[in-house]
């Protein structure tokens, strides 16, 4: 089966512009997730989805950083404006909804954006 | 809070020989706990899990892990280290009580370096 999707891999924007990425998670797979990883850090929870719905972001900065996933299959996660600290990979992820398999996460292959 | 900690930013092994990444948690109630392997500009790779059960678990690439659950910790491990695993191993934690709820919170990761 085809692996999680993600798009751009690699963005370069100045601070203060904004920047969208987008993600298509395992077909049939309902819980869908963002996580940025810092450089030398874990990856870090932004927000996850289950079909549609915002089940977390608890941890996403809501004043520059949305995310949308509206037909409950692809998503796009938008930062406006950027600041320098922003600069990270940013990771999607999917699982299925039932059986054990919903504790295993698959995650592409990241967006590394680079914020001057 | 449920949490991990990986103690080592990096693990030096010849190849052949036994290696061990260590992982440490805190987490209330039954730990839900997660080995992922993250290769150069790519995203990370799901190795093994630990819901219940045996306390030896085995996953891909000839990993395995051992939970113990009065020393709170949850070392990967892998009898004969190959170069190709050198990358870096991220330890981490379920966060979250509900089946829907699956958050993960990574450690810090640690480096495994195999030499030749």
């Amino acid at each position: 089966e085809a692996g999680v999707a993600q798009s751009p891999r690699y963005k370069i924007i100045e601070k203060r512009q904004s920047v969208a990425f987008w993600c298509n998670p395992i077909s049939g797979h309902a819980t869908l997730y963002w996580y940025q990883q810092i450089l030398g850090q874990g990856p870090k929870l932004l927000i996850q989805f289950q079909n549609n719905g915002v089940v977390d972001d608890s941890q996403l900065p809501k004043d520059r950083f949305s995310a949308e996933r509206l037909k409950g299959v692809d998503s796009t996660l938008k930062i406006q404006p950027a600041k320098l600290e922003d600069s990270a990979v940013y990771l999607c992820a999917s699982s299925p909804l039932g059986g054990l398999a919903v504790y295993e996460q698959y995650f592409g292959p990241g967006t590394r954006l680079t914020v001057t | 809070a449920q949490s991990v900690a990986q103690p080592e930013d990096q693990v030096n092994v010849a190849e052949g020989n036994p290696l061990t990444v260590k992982c440490t948690y805190s987490v209330s109630g039954n730990p839900y706990l997660f080995w992922y392997v993250q290769y150069p500009n790519r995203g990370l790779q799901f190795l093994l899990k630990y819901i219940t059960g045996d306390n030896l678990v085995k996953g891909s690439y000839g990993f395995e892990a051992e939970f113990n659950k009065s020393q709170t910790s949850f070392h990967l491990k892998k009898p004969s280290a190959l170069v190709s695993d050198s990358a870096l191993y991220f330890c981490a934690v379920r966060a979250g009580k509900n089946t829907g709820f699956q958050k993960l919170v990574f450690g810090t990761g640690t480096r495994l370096l195999v030499s030749p």
